[in-house]
Parts: structure tokens; C-alpha cells; sequence
């Protein structure tokens, strides 16, 4: 499974857009670029997932460019409940298994 | 909305004493992931079912834990004895296990804490 790199923390204001970039250098033909959020005292849950281009849903956008090196969540105007630690993940579509790194740690203060 | 449902939320045991969680998986999702996860860190698989068999057990530190999922529903996963360094969230996850339809979404229940003195 690819390696993810991602930073370990990011802080934000009510009402930005935030964008945490993750780097997967090594990815495969096959594999799909996956992120899961996790609040305090939760299990992760997944946000959005994308092979190329833009993935647009509800709650997030997922950014990635034509190499796949590298992709970027957005989260449109971020609010306190926003808060929380996103996890990049990168595998082929079935993912079967997921190895989480560290994950980014979004703060969003009033 | 179907969700994952894990027992006890909280548990707190002294070392050399026995543990154990249960797990019960969104209905008809046939494979079923326990987690362990250490404070500051990301989530590490310990053991991953399909239906009633074990597919993946790498990680999961034999000599102590054990794992089974007897019916292909509802499993448990076991500590004994219990160390120090058990001390963690255990998380239970399940999905559909059909790769072939799309994305095979992992579903996470709310996780054990446990605490081990």
C-alpha cells in the first residue's frame, strides 16, 4: 500500500476554507485516494473518496492532479464541528485494508 | 441509520487480568475489522474477518489476543493477560466485503477505551 504523508496539524477559523494536502509519491495505476474523519472518542468515518480530477460531495472536495502525487480535501467554510483528525488513504478501490498514518489535526477556533 | 455496536464503552482492568469486547457489525456486512488505536496515532488493523474466517491476522500479538467471530455476525476479541501497553481504543469496523460493486466503505462503531493499571 502506497505511503501517505500528510501534515500533523492545521488550524483555521470559523467560516474559512481549509485545504490539507496529503503526498502519495508511490501510487499505483489501480489505487484510489480515500479520506476518513475522526472526532474525539469516535471511529473514523468516511468523508470522500477520488481516482482523478475534482470529487465533489456533500461535506468535502477532493482536489487531484493529473501526476496523483499529491491530492488536497477541501472543507468549505469550516465550523467549530469540524474539528477533528482526517486521514489520507491510498489503495485500490476495493480497500480491503486500511493502514492509517498519523492524520492531520484540524483546530478550528471561533 | 444501521450502525456498529460495541461493548463495554469503558474499560478499566489491572494488569494479568483478562479482557474481552464485543462487536456487533452493520447487519449483512460480511467483513468485520477490529482496530487498535493508540492515543496520538492512527488506527493499526489487528484482525480482519471475512464472514467467520480469519483473513488477516498479522498484527494481531497471538500469544495474548485472540479474536472469533463463531457465526459470522457478531465477534469478540480477547485480551489475557492484559499488559500495560494494552492500554488503547479498540475499534470494531465493518463493510459489505463486496469489492467488485465500488468502494468497499468501512463502517466504524464507537470504540472501546481501555485502561490497563
Amino acid at each position: 500500500l502506497a505511503k501517505t504523508t500528510q501534515p500533523i496539524s492545521m488550524d483555521s477559523y470559523e467560516g474559512q476554507e481549509v485545504n490539507i494536502t496529503c503526498s502519495h509519491n508511490n501510487i499505483a495505476t489501480n489505487d484510489y485516494i480515500t479520506w476518513y474523519q475522526q472526532f474525539p472518542s469516535q471511529g473514523p468515518r468516511f468523508i470522500i473518496q477520488g481516482y482523478k480530477t475534482k470529487v465533489t460531495n456533500e461535506v468535502a472536495s477532493l482536489f487531484i492532479p493529473a501526476d496523483r502525487k499529491s491530492s488536497t480535501l477541501s472543507l468549505p467554510r469550516v465550523s467549530l464541528s469540524d474539528t477533528a483528525v482526517y486521514y489520507c488513504l491510498v489503495g485500490d478501490r476495493g480497500f480491503q485494508k486500511l493502514v492509517f498514518g498519523t492524520g492531520t489535526r484540524l483546530l478550528v477556533s471561533p | 441509520e444501521a450502525e456498529v455496536a460495541q461493548s463495554p464503552r469503558y474499560k478499566i482492568t489491572e494488569k494479568s487480568q483478562a479482557v474481552a469486547f464485543w462487536c456487533d457489525p452493520i447487519s449483512g456486512h460480511a467483513t468485520l475489522y477490529w482496530y487498535r488505536q493508540i492515543l496520538g496515532q492512527g488506527p493499526e488493523l489487528l484482525v480482519q474477518f471475512q464472514d467467520e474466517s480469519v483473513v488477516d491476522d498479522s498484527q494481531l500479538p497471538k500469544d495474548r489476543f485472540s479474536a472469533e467471530r463463531l457465526k459470522g455476525v457478531d465477534s469478540t476479541l480477547k485480551i489475557q493477560p492484559a499488559e500495560l501497553g494494552d492500554s488503547a481504543m479498540y475499534l470494531c469496523a465493518s463493510s459489505l466485503g463486496d469489492a467488485s460493486s465500488g468502494y468497499n466503505e468501512q463502517f466504524f462503531g464507537p470504540g472501546t477505551r481501555l485502561t490497563v493499571l
